[in-house]
C-alpha cells in the first residue's frame, strides 16, 4: 500500500524552528515529487512547492519562497518542511502529498497531516 | 483568494443531483490543463476523487461524475447521500505561476 505517514502535531513558540517529516512507503519513493500543501483553519488548500527526492530539485510557490525550506533523506525515504523562525501566522495544518508528475498532476496519496500551532 | 474559483457551499436532499464549478483562466484550465478533485471528510486529509478531468480512482461511486470546458470545470454528485457530506476542492496547474493551484472549497450539505 502505497502510503505517506507525517510525523505528530507540534506546539511552538513565535521565533522557534520547526522541522515536520513525511515517510513514504511502499512505492519507489525517489520516482515521484512530494508536495507540501498549507491548510490555515477553517480554510483551503494552499500549495507550498514541491521536492523530487531523487537529486532534492525543489520548486517553491512565489507565495512560501524564502519562508519555509523542505528538503529529504531518501535513505530514510522522508521528506521534510521546516521553518527558521516560526510566526504565529504559520499556525496551521501542513499535508504532504505524492505528486502524479511535476507540477501538472494530481497529488495521491495524502499523509494525515500534521498540526503546527505557533502561540506564545 | 484562491486561483481558481469555486461556490463556498452548495446543498441538496438525499437522492438529489448537484454540481460544483470549478472556474479558471487563461492560465491554468483555459490553457489546456487538466483539472483534479479531492474529497476531505470532516476532520480528515483530502483523498483524491477524480483526476484527469474525469477519471475516478478505484473506490469511487459511479455517482460521482467530472467534466472540463473551455476555462470551467464541474463535479457533478447523484443519488446525494449523508456520506458525501465534505469539502471539495478543485486543483489544476498554472503557467504563470509554474505550479499546482486550487480552488477555494466548497462545502455540501445534505439536507
Amino acid at each position: 500500500e502505497v502510503q505517506l505517514v507525517q510525523s505528530g502535531a507540534e506546539v511552538k513558540k513565535p521565533g522557534e524552528s520547526l522541522k515536520i517529516s513525511c515517510k513514504g512507503s511502499g512505492y519507489s519513493f525517489t520516482s515521484y515529487w512530494i508536495g507540501w500543501v498549507r491548510q490555515m483553519p477553517g480554510k483551503g488548500l494552499e500549495w507550498m512547492g514541491i521536492i523530487y527526492p531523487d537529486d532534492s530539485d525543489t520548486r517553491y510557490s512565489p507565495s512560501f519562497q524564502g519562508q519555509v525550506t523542505m528538503s529529504v533523506d531518501k535513505s530514510i525515504t522522508t521528506a521534510y518542511l521546516q521553518w527558521s523562525s516560526l510566526k504565529a501566522s504559520d499556525s496551521a495544518m501542513y499535508y504532504c502529498a505524492r505528486l502524479a508528475s511535476a507540477g501538472e498532476g494530481w497529488f495521491d496519496p495524502w499523509g494525515q497531516g500534521t498540526l503546527v500551532t505557533v502561540s506564545s | 483568494q484562491s486561483v481558481l474559483t469555486q461556490p463556498p457551499s452548495v446543498s441538496g436532499a438525499p437522492g438529489q443531483r448537484v454540481t460544483i464549478s470549478c472556474t479558471g483562466t487563461s492560465s491554468n484550465i483555459g490553457a489546456g490543463y487538466d483539472v483534479h478533485w479531492y474529497q476531505q471528510l470532516p476532520g480528515t486529509a483530502p483523498k483524491l476523487l477524480f483526476y484527469v478531468n474525469n477519471n475516478r480512482p478505484s473506490g469511487v461511486p459511479d455517482r460521482f461524475s467530472g467534466s472540463k470546458s473551455g476555462t470551467s470545470a464541474s463535479l457533478a454528485i447523484s443519488g446525494l447521500q449523508a456520506e458525501d457530506e465534505a469539502d471539495y476542492f478543485c486543483q489544476s496547474y498554472d503557467r504563470r505561476l509554474s505550479g499546482p493551484v486550487f480552488g477555494g472549497g466548497t462545502k455540501l450539505t445534505v439536507l
